[in-house]
């Protein structure tokens, strides 16, 4: 069965410094999602994309964070300069056109960041 | 008023009891309604997704949505250990951009 899957599983970083978390959407999908959850929090949506554009982004979606396809397999999240309230989970998703519409989304199992 | 509530539990049930998880919503422009599963240090896992009002049936569970009193539920039948995890309610208005609002989650533990 297709899956997503993102890549580190587990990232710790010193405060002020840049992550990218990674991820490979399922091959037939086009619509890409970055979602994360703090620890004993609700997922929080931050970020859709396609056709190599940002579709919506939330208010947490600032200017440290990015966005990127840089290929035709990866989708990454950048976050500029961390700081210790970016330590959350963050999920990669991905759907087709219809699961864009009905939310149904597919999610990789996580990546977790810890900022020190 | 939060946009999504649901209570977070913990739930404990017997194996083979009837299990009901809800959620409240304030946002009336929602148009679909998911139940995600979420096993410890997993992704979310789509369950089920009701358009609208009405009911929903896949084997042993059953979403319904009530728009009118912005309250939709998850029922799951003969419950089985298997079935322990957290289910996350989701919600999202119509578009195409994929933003879901998700609940808290509701921890569910059935025991043998």
């Amino acid at each position: 069965e297709p899956e997503v899957t993102q890549t580190p599983s587990h990232q710790v970083t010193q405060m002020g410094q840049e992550v990218i978390l990674r991820c490979v959407p399922i091959s037939n999908h086009l619509y890409f999602y970055w979602y994360r959850q703090i620890l004993g929090q609700k997922v929080e949506f931050l970020v859709s994309f396609y056709n190599n554009e940002i579709s919506e982004k939330s208010e947490i979606f600032d200017d440290q964070f990015s966005v990127e396809r840089p290929d035709g397999s990866n989708f990454t999240l950048k976050i500029r300069s961390t700081k210790l309230e970016d330590s959350a989970m963050y999920f990669c998703a991905s759907s087709d056109l219809a699961g864009s519409y009905t939310g149904e989304l597919f999610f990789g199992e996580g990546s977790r960041l810890t900022v020190l | 008023q939060k946009e999504v509530e649901q209570d977070p539990g913990p739930l404990s049930v017997p194996e083979g009891a009837i299990v009901s998880l809800n959620c409240t919503y304030s946002n009336s422009a929602f148009q679909y309604f998911m139940w995600y599963r979420q096993y410890s240090r997993k992704g979310p896992e789509l369950l089920m997704y009701t358009y609208s009002s009405g009911n929903k049936e896949d084997g042993r569970f059953t979403a319904q949505v009530d728009k009118s009193s912005k309250y939709i539920s998850l029922f799951i039948r003969d419950s089985q250990p298997s079935d322990s995890a957290t289910y996350l309610c989701a919600m999202k208005g119509s578009g195409n951009t994929g933003k879901l609002i998700f609940g808290q989650g509701t921890t569910l533990q059935v025991k043998p």
